[in-house]
């Protein structure tokens, strides 16, 4: 049984560019949630994805967006970049939406805007 | 609005001691408390996590203590090892479906260093 799976593992951006991050979620979960984490914080939640549609959003943006693949992977788009936007990504995955199953965490990718 | 509180923000214990960690929330309609350890480069991993309806959960070395009256619960390690030294965080979410997914409401961070 594979985990969650991120990629890339590091990037770096010039403000106002766009980037796409991906996330494989773990075998059999349907559900797939995105975390940012900037250095310090606790990770803060932007928006979870079920069945292939947005299923929640955090206090971020709409530069922000999302999707979910019917394999259940997902990308994270992130228009218009901000130096704020520098951060630790993460996707977590879980089996099903709306229930407390515990999540599974990739190990993220460390987004850097210069 | 930061709705779960966490302290402290860092913690030095020596090896075979106790370490504890203390969350305080805000929102009543929370109905899950996880708490998460994270290592350097890697993603959050579940450790150990309560519901209300009990107050004491023990896993191993590892125990929540909930105080449902207070909004409170806190994270306990028994017989700390250097193995433990990691950053730990506190969450809480409200479940049900047809909610906006459990998304989780993470504390700050405890930054734990176990000395041998």
């Amino acid at each position: 049984e594979t985990g969650v799976t991120q990629s890339p593992t590091h990037l770096i951006k010039t403000r106002g560019q766009q980037v796409t991050l991906r996330c494989s979620s773990q075998s059999g979960h349907n559900t797939v949630s995105w975390y940012q984490q900037a250095l310090g914080q606790g990770p803060q939640f932007i928006f979870q994805y079920y069945r292939e549609e947005e299923n929640g959003r955090g206090n971020f943006p709409p530069r922000f967006s999302g999707l979910q693949f019917p394999n259940y992977s997902s990308e994270l788009n992130v228009n218009a970049l901000e130096l704020d936007d520098s951060a630790l990504y993460l996707c977590a995955s879980s089996l099903q939406a709306g229930l407390n199953y515990g999540y599974t965490f990739g190990s993220g990718t460390r987004l850097t805007v210069v | 609005q930061q709705q779960v509180k966490q302290s402290p923000q860092s913690l030095i214990v020596q090896k075979g001691g106790i370490s504890i960690i203390n969350c305080a929330y805000e929102n009543t309609a929370f109905d899950y408390f996880p708490w998460y350890q994270q290592f350097p480069g890697k993603g959050p991993a579940l450790l150990i996590a309560i519901r209300p309806d009990v107050s004491e959960k023990k896993e191993g070395r590892f125990t929540i203590s909930f105080n449902k009256s207070a909004k409170q619960f806190s994270l306990h390690i028994m017989d700390s090892q250097p193995g433990d030294s990691a950053t730990y965080f506190c969450a809480a979410s409200k479940g049900g479906r047809n909610n906006a997914g459990n998304m989780l409401t993470f504390g700050g961070g405890t930054r734990l260093m176990v000395k041998p």
